[in-house]
């Protein structure tokens, strides 16, 4: 398997302008998790699914922030508008339920400028 | 409530000399613990987990861990540390919650290999 597939790995864009972020999980996980990383916060949980479905959003930092899984295959996490204090690394996971281990993607880098 | 705490947020060692990177942490309920590394522009790599099985715990890359419940630590070390171990390594603590699982990552310890 190729592992949690993110897109894109860099992007850089203006302050205002919408971003979305794209994650394909491991086939067959039917858990995803989408985290943020930064210098002063550290990893922080964002969202996650179980079968597709939000289970706890409590981690979104702001109503601009916004995350679907449209299948089992796919999830986006969008951001609108952007604001450069989102620059930092944003990581997916994936897990099976039946085994509490946590598989990430390589992240994708956000700039805002 | 869970938490963790990695205890320094950088260790520097010599080549070929043993690591040792400390992780504390708290749980009500018998937790799971594992042991992450990030390297440079990576995402997160499992390096070993521990779920109330055998309390010393064998990772990759010679690595391993030993849970210990009377001093609520997870330590890792490796007898002999190699320039490609110079990385990010996040102690992470699991607990079912309400029927699923929480996790909580701590702070990071950013490992240093001197040549």
């Amino acid at each position: 398997d190729a592992g949690v597939i993110q897109s894109p790995r860099h992007e850089v864009t203006e302050m205002g302008q919408e971003v979305t972020l794209r994650c394909k999980p491991i086939s067959g996980h039917d858990y995803l998790f989408w985290y943020r990383q930064t210098m002063m916060r550290g990893l922080e949980l964002l969202i996650y699914f179980n079968n597709n479905v939000p289970i706890d959003d409590s981690g979104m930092p702001e109503d601009r922030f916004s995350a679907k899984m449209p299948n089992a295959s796919f999830s986006t996490l969008k951001i609108q508008p952007s604001e450069p204090r989102d620059s930092a690394v944003y990581f997916c996971a994936s897990r099976l339920s039946s085994a509490n281990i946590q598989y990430f993607g390589a992240g994708t880098r956000l700039s805002v400028l | 409530a869970q938490s963790v705490t990695q205890l320094d947020s950088h260790v520097s060692v010599s080549e070929g000399t043993p690591v040792l990177l400390r992780c504390n942490y708290s749980s009500s309920y018998s937790p799971s613990l594992f042991w992450y590394v990030q390297h440079p522009n990576k995402g997160l790599q499992l390096l070993l987990k521990y779920t109330s099985a055998a309390t010393l715990v064998k990772g990759i890359n010679g690595f391993e861990a030993e849970f210990k419940k009377s001093e609520t630590s997870f330590h890792l070390t490796k007898p002999s540390a190699h320039m490609s171990d110079a990385a990010e390594y996040f102690c992470v603590v699991s607990d079912r919650v309400s029927g699923t699982y929480k996790y909580i990552f701590g702070t990071g310890t950013r490992l240093k290999v001197l040549a």
